[in-house]
């Protein structure tokens, strides 16, 4: 099953605006990472914050995580047409042997228009 | 290309057979991990390896599932008597976990995927 959603479903830009997603979880998490992926291929790592982190940034990207409300949210700056894909958020839970498996959100489709 | 590599790119089965995926994962790392995705969906997690041990599986692989990673190296899902449920995109990722000390992280890394269609 999901950990939980991610929200919007599905956002469209234009280039060099700022695109801003959510996700929301539902247990406690190690980490919590956001990963990329274009259409029909695999999964591309963007960025991992720690359950005691609150923000983190990469390039682009910002992340920010609250886990009071259980939620974070990546935000891509200055988009451009090449950062059109699915974008998602995935929950370890850390723990045992569970520690290591992802949870995923069900995406958001972002599309950037030249 | 040292990245995970996952064959065959696309498997059509007829329902009732069996089939089988194939996973390489990047050489040094000693964790394994299957995911099925459906359209408009986010992966879920199958099962993983830590090296050649099975460390946990899903309700979501019954008992027609099963993988394995004989050697720590490759590793093998195979489905037997597949179902029309059964089709979708299987997800092999990689990762490497430090196990004596240092800051964990799992960053896993993706295979293109298998996709699978049963008729």
């Amino acid at each position: 099953s999901q950990q939980g959603e991610e929200d919007p479903q599905a956002l469209s830009i234009q280039e060099g605006e700022n695109a801003t997603m959510n996700c929301s979880y539902k247990t406690s998490i190690n980490n919590l990472q956001w990963y990329r992926q274009n259409s029909g291929r695999g999964l591309v790592h963007l960025i991992l914050i720690r359950s005691n982190e609150r923000e983190k940034h990469s390039g682009r990207l910002r992340v920010t995580l609250d886990t009071s409300k259980k939620s974070s949210s990546l935000l891509i700056t200055a988009s451009r047409a090449a950062d059109t894909a699915s974008y998602f958020c995935a929950t370890d839970r850390g723990g045992g042997t569970s520690y290591g498996k992802l949870t995923f959100g069900q995406g958001t489709i972002l599309t950037v228009h030249p | 290309d040292t990245g995970v590599s996952q064959n065959p790119r696309h498997k059509i089965t007829k329902r009732g057979q069996n089939v089988t995926f194939r996973c390489d994962p990047i050489s040094e790392h000693n964790r394994l991990y299957w995911y099925r995705q459906t359209l408009g969906q986010g992966p879920e997690f199958l099962t993983y390896f830590q090296n050649e041990a099975q460390l946990e599986k899903s309700r979501l692989l019954s008992d027609r599932f099963s993988a394995e990673r004989p050697k720590g190296s490759f590793s093998t899902l195979e489905i037997q008597r597949t179902e029309q449920g059964d089709s979708a995109m299987y997800l092999c990722a990689s990762s490497l976990e430090m196990l004596a000390g240092g800051l964990a992280k799992n960053i896993q890394y993706f295979g293109a995927g298998t996709r699978l269609s049963v008729l």
